[in-house]
């Protein structure tokens, strides 16, 4: 199989605390994996890359300062929103690559994030 | 970088009939071409994919046909039913992975 589980779901959160949410690859290590934002009715957009030990890449305009990412082992990724704005309200959804190099990516449920 | 171009952005057939949703992509080395199928509020579930040695690959009512030439692929749904309605990406990947902008398919019953 390939599971991928988020927590949490659904957060509420105040404007100007932190957030985080985590990524898990359940049944299989995955060395890279991928967060991306989804507005309504929009295609996703990858906000950053993830790499087990190393430092992550985003994408332009995302800032690193604000996104921060840390992916401690084969099996765990965190995003944590800082400083929330209520325009950083939105879907947010991590990925994994299960075979390195061979591209497929398994999905997380998605975390909606609603900043008041 | 890739630019990757998905029509139509929405599309209504009737049931039993077919769907075709076309995407394009700009980047010769890209490799790899998955379909998602994403429900309202959901994670996107890869539902077919195929890679550029291959020219078709098909799974019960899915396929999807590959073009590398005029980098084109295309998902094709046959028979389609009420359950298949949803959004559809498709994505290309070669050195970086791109989603296309979406469909949203219905299926009139």
């Amino acid at each position: 199989g390939a599971v991928v589980s988020q927590h949490p779901s659904r957060v509420i959160c105040k404007s100007g605390t932190s957030v985080k949410i985590e990524c898990r690859s359940l049944d299989f290590q995955a060395t890279t994996m991928f967060w991306y934002r989804q507005f309504p009715k929009q295609s996703l957009m990858l906000m950053a890359t993830s790499n087990e030990g190393s430092k992550a890449t985003y994408e332009q305009g995302v800032e690193k300062d604000k996104f921060l990412i840390n992916h401690a082992s084969l099996t765990l990724s965190t995003l944590t929103v800082t400083s929330a704005h209520p325009e950083d309200s939105s879907f947010y959804i991590c990925s994994a690559e299960k075979n390195r190099g061979f591209h497929e990516q398994y999905f997380g449920p998605g975390t909606r994030l609603t900043v008041t | 970088g890739e630019n990757v171009e998905q029509h139509p952005s929405t599309l209504s057939v009737q049931e039993g009939d077919s769907a075709v949703i076309k995407c394009t992509y700009s980047d010769s080395a890209s490799n790899y071409f998955p379909w998602y199928k994403q429900e309202l509020g959901k994670r996107p579930q890869l539902i077919i994919d195929i890679r550029s040695n291959v020219g078709e690959k098909k799974d019960q009512r899915i396929a999807v046909t590959l073009n590398k030439t005029a980098k084109h692929f295309s998902l094709h749904i046959t028979e389609t039913q009420p359950e298949d309605s949803a959004v559809y990406f498709c994505a290309v990947s070669g050195n970086q992975f791109y989603f296309g902008t979406g469909t949203s398919l219905t299926v009139i019953p």
